[in-house]
């Protein structure tokens, strides 16, 4: 069945970068879009950006142009992603998603909590 | 990009059914019909329930029905459960290619 098995969590100070692993089985990578997702403590979902199996199109939400970093690992199928310059309000469950370009998320990792503090 | 609109939070009584909207902009929305929907249990991972605005992946209850009209769409959940408590949250795909949720709607089943 398909799977995304995402790392543990992360404790970060402000300033620095962190980087959530997202490994996939189940399912042909090469296939599907990678979304990544995150919630605030108590808040809603808040799409973050995608990247295409290849590395081909990567498409980020305006807030985290200069921060995200979204890479996929076709030999692996594992995605990738990075933020840099953490901030506080960074704190987030983070978890990636099957689909992108299909328009909608039809298999999730099981969330990776981030936690900025100093 | 500014969240979608769904209320806060919705009720009804277990064999009832409710509806949740979720309003957006033409920029939103667009003429797609990319609206997909969520469930949510607390400390749980989202669930995929709807997809393009209607349609339903495998396994999921036919209790379960999505439709839009105009810059709204709706999420109706009939023969209402205990186990259907939970946070709903729609998303559609909008005309710069980005992706924006709504806001999520907390379902309390009295």
């Amino acid at each position: 069945q398909v799977k995304l098995v995402q790392s543990e969590m992360e404790a970060k100070k402000p300033g620095a970068s962190v980087k959530v692993t997202c490994k996939t089985s189940g399912y042909t990578f090469g296939s599907y879009d990678i979304t990544w997702v995150r919630q605030a403590p108590g808040q809603g979902l808040e799409w973050m950006g995608r990247v295409s199996p290849y590395n081909i199109e990567i498409i980020r939400a305006q807030k985290f142009q200069g921060r995200l970093i979204m890479t996929a690992d076709i030999d692996t199928s594992t995605a990738y992603l990075e933020l840099r310059n953490l901030r506080f309000d960074d704190t987030a469950v983070y978890y990636c998603a099957r689909g992108g370009s299909q328009k909608y998320f039809d298999s999730w990792g099981q969330g990776t909590l981030v936690t900025i503090s100093s | 990009q500014s969240a979608l609109t769904q209320p806060a939070s919705v009720s009804g009584s277990p064999g009832q059914s409710i509806t949740i909207s979720c309003t957006g902009s033409s920029s939103d929305f667009g003429s797609y019909n990319y609206i997909s929907w969520y469930q949510q249990h607390p400390g749980g991972v989202p669930k995929l329930l709807i997809y393009d605005v209607g349609n339903r992946p495998s396994g999921v209850s036919n209790r379960f029905s999505g439709s839009k009209s105009g810059n709204t769409a709706s999420l109706t959940i009939s023969g209402l459960r205990a186990d259907d408590e939970a946070d709903y949250y729609c998303s559609s795909y909008t005309t710069t290619a980005a992706v924006v949720f709504g806001g999520g709607t907390k379902l309390t089943v009295l």
